[in-house]
């Protein structure tokens, strides 16, 4: 099936710093999802969003729904240690007749103290 | 607590031996789904539901089985047929169709 194209796969940052990760797709998604994952555990919701240039926020993290309806995006600010873990986005397509969706492959994220 | 409840956290499988994992939720969702996470790759759909007694087939539903007989409850059986069946599995229901997905905690599944 088709997967969602998310970047970076990894990343090392200091704690204190500002995270960024996006993902992509071809097509044209009406709904954009965000997880995070600890190891061994399930996909907690992070962020919805509905509407193309929406812009969300759930405490230091806020996602925006791409004014293309292909892509999202994930900002974490000042990172703390708990930040740790695997970010996953998930998109539902219009033109798919179907409420499916489709993940991202995910960010590795550690936090260095 | 509401919420998706998933069993055994950990399984392990002799090769032939059909396996059954649990999901129940108390949710009072509608819509019911199975995933299969591996390493490296985003989560895969196995099976889903919209409403009891109804489910239909995702993106790799061959070696598996679902049944949904009552509405908080969707098991999954990973039978002999699936060829690769080690992975992490994770369940997830939502209000309806047009809904966010909201996961359980997951089973990990070996096949020795």
């Amino acid at each position: 099936g088709q997967q969602l194209n998310q970047s970076p796969q990894s990343m090392f940052i200091q704690e204190g710093e500002d995270v960024s990760m996006n993902c992509t797709s071809s097509s044209i998604f009406n709904t954009w999802l965000w997880y995070k994952q600890d190891p061994g555990e399930g996909p907690v919701l992070l962020i919805a969003l509905y509407k193309a240039g929406e812009l969300t926020s759930n405490g230091r993290l806020t996602a925006q729904f791409g004014i293309t309806r292909k892509d999202s995006f994930l900002n974490i600010s000042a990172s703390i240690p708990s930040d740790v873990g695997i970010y996953f986005c998930a998109g539902r397509e219009i033109s798919s007749g179907t409420y499916k969706y489709i993940f991202g492959t995910g960010t590795r994220l550690k936090v260095l103290a | 607590d509401g919420g998706i409840t998933q069993s055994p956290k950990y399984l392990f499988r002799k090769e032939g031996q059909n396996v059954t994992l649990s999901c129940e939720q108390n949710l009072n969702h509608d819509a019911m789904y199975w995933y299969r996470q591996d390493p490296g790759q985003g989560l895969r759909l196995i099976y889903y539901s919209q409403i009891v007694n109804d489910f239909q087939k995702g993106d790799i539903a061959e070696g598996y089985s679902v049944s949904r007989e009552k509405k908080e409850s969707f098991p999954l059986t990973v039978t002999s047929a699936q060829k690769n069946p080690t992975a992490f599995y994770l369940c997830a229901s939502s209000m309806d169709v047009n809904g966010e997905l909201f996961f359980g905690e997951g089973s990990r599944l070996t096949v020795l």
